[in-house]
């Protein structure tokens, strides 16, 4: 247990809607960041907040939005949705610290059909 | 920018015996380097980071790496498989400036097989 939580586990979607995503940080971990990881490849990096401000983001389409709330916990926003949006997303957080590991929820298995 | 080689999206061994998992990265900065384990439908879970310091580091189950400079290289290994260790494995370089700071570019993984 790595005391982030995501939800939902699993989530079907039919394409062109919208999904939100939800994350619940370590407690005392005040950096989150989402990954996206398609089947049978490696995660890939969408964004990171840190204290409710976005400072950092992968190649995404601006259709990928994400929130960071006072408590630290997030969510991440997918609009429009594609089928090649169909993936496990992750929710990695960690307290500040350059060189401090990143702790991963479980991830939500997203289906779009 | 950084990137991150697996090399082999397969490893298949017999248990009890040496696991070695290859990676090679390209980091513009010192780097900080992470190897982790995903069993299926679950997350990502730490086996060991290198940061600075010794450059053999030891991990959960066993595990350890070596970080060599020269080689631009960070291979995983583990003296004596278990059957436990089937899984797929990712090497991760951590970004420490700039646009990269906290991004975590991940390898394509390897899935570690093991046979009876």
């Amino acid at each position: 247990e790595t005391g982030v939580t995501q939800s939902p586990t699993h989530l079907i979607k039919t394409r062109g809607q919208q999904v939100t995503l939800r994350c619940s940080s370590q407690s005392g971990h005040n950096t989150v960041s989402w990954y996206q990881q398609a089947l049978g490849q490696g995660p890939q990096f969408i964004f990171q907040y840190y204290r409710e401000e976005e400072n950092g983001r992968g190649n995404f389409p601006p259709r990928f939005s994400g929130l960071q709330f006072p408590n630290y916990s997030s969510e991440l926003n997918v609009n429009a949705l594609e089928l090649d949006d169909s993936a496990l997303y992750l929710c990695a957080s960690r307290p500040t610290g350059g060189d401090t590991e990143a702790f991963f929820g479980q991830g939500t298995r997203l289906t779009v059909v | 920018a950084q990137s991150v080689t697996q090399l082999g999206s397969h490893v298949s061994v017999s248990e009890g015996a040496l696991v070695l998992l290859r990676c090679n990265y390209s980091s513009s900065v010192p780097p900080y380097l992470f190897w982790y384990v995903q069993y299926p439908n679950q997350g990502l879970q730490l086996l060991l980071k290198y940061t600075t310091g010794a450059t053999l580091v030891k991990g959960i189950n066993g595990f350890e790496a070596e970080f060599k400079k020269s080689e631009t290289s960070f291979h995983l290994t583990k003296p004596s498989a278990h059957m436990s260790d089937a899984a797929e494995y990712f090497c991760a370089v951590l970004g420490a400036g700039g646009t990269s700071y906290g991004k975590l570019t991940f390898g394509q993984g390897t899935i570690l097989t093991v046979h009876p």
